[in-house]
């Protein structure tokens, strides 16, 4: 079965300082992986997405991610830390031809100014 | 394209009522999800509907829950006798088998069972 961790369920940082946010997935196919942004009391945005082609994603918001196989792991990055940026976040796998995510626990991001 | 509609945003009922949400889903997706998801976790998947079947269902989906996707357009997620621990986020989502990889979510329904 497939499982996502993510380490660490309250991250913060200050502004303008680099953000880091793991996620370690267990497959033995390599899956589709996405980094989904919740802010409060709403839904969830779509930040980025790893679809077996670069490695490295550029998403939205100056996120990016690497995804490792070896390490299988897909780590969420931003250089320089906003205000706006505080916020959950879930990392989610799709095995390709399951027709549902497996989403992690999530972190959430604080930012300190 | 208003994205991913989900009415209400908050509901609030005793334990016992009946409860309906509804969920539009972007025009050209024939693929809806619904989600649940509790507080300080992420959203656990409940059901799929491809056009108007219903695909999958999780075992999180008690004899209690029904959900419907009659013409293959909007769906209706029922809770009956609802409980206490049916409290969460109720979350939709859409997607289109030949686009782009990945859901658009609604902003959910928040239910409250008091």
């Amino acid at each position: 079965a497939q499982s996502v961790t993510q380490l660490g369920s309250h991250v913060s940082v200050s502004e303008g300082a680099l953000v880091l946010l793991r996620c370690n997935y267990s497959s033995s196919v390599p899956p589709y992986l996405f980094w989904y942004v919740q802010y409060p009391n709403q839904g969830l945005q779509l930040l980025l997405k790893y679809t077996s082609a670069a490695t490295l994603v550029k998403g939205i918001n100056g996120f990016e991610a690497e995804f490792k196989k070896s390490e299988t792991s897909f780590h969420l990055t931003k250089p320089s830390a906003h205000m706006s940026d505080a916020a959950e976040y879930f990392c989610a796998v799709d095995l390709f031809g399951r027709q549902n995510f497996v989403f992690g626990p999530g972190t959430r991001l604080s930012v300190l100014p | 394209d208003t994205g991913v509609s989900q009415n209400p945003r908050h509901k609030i009922t005793k334990r016992g009522q009946n409860v309906t949400f509804r969920c539009d889903p972007i025009s050209e997706h024939n693929r809806l999800y619904w989600y649940r998801q509790t507080l300080g976790q992420g959203p656990e998947f409940l059901t799929y509907f491809q056009n108007e079947a219903q695909l999958e269902k999780s075992r999180l989906l008690s004899d209690r829950f029904s959900a419907e996707r009659p013409k293959g357009s909007f769906s209706t997620l029922e809770i009956q006798r609802t409980e206490q621990g049916d409290s969460a986020m109720y979350l939709c989502a859409s997607s289109h088998p030949l686009g782009e990889v990945g859901y658009t979510f609604g902003s959910g329904t928040r239910l409250t069972v008091v």
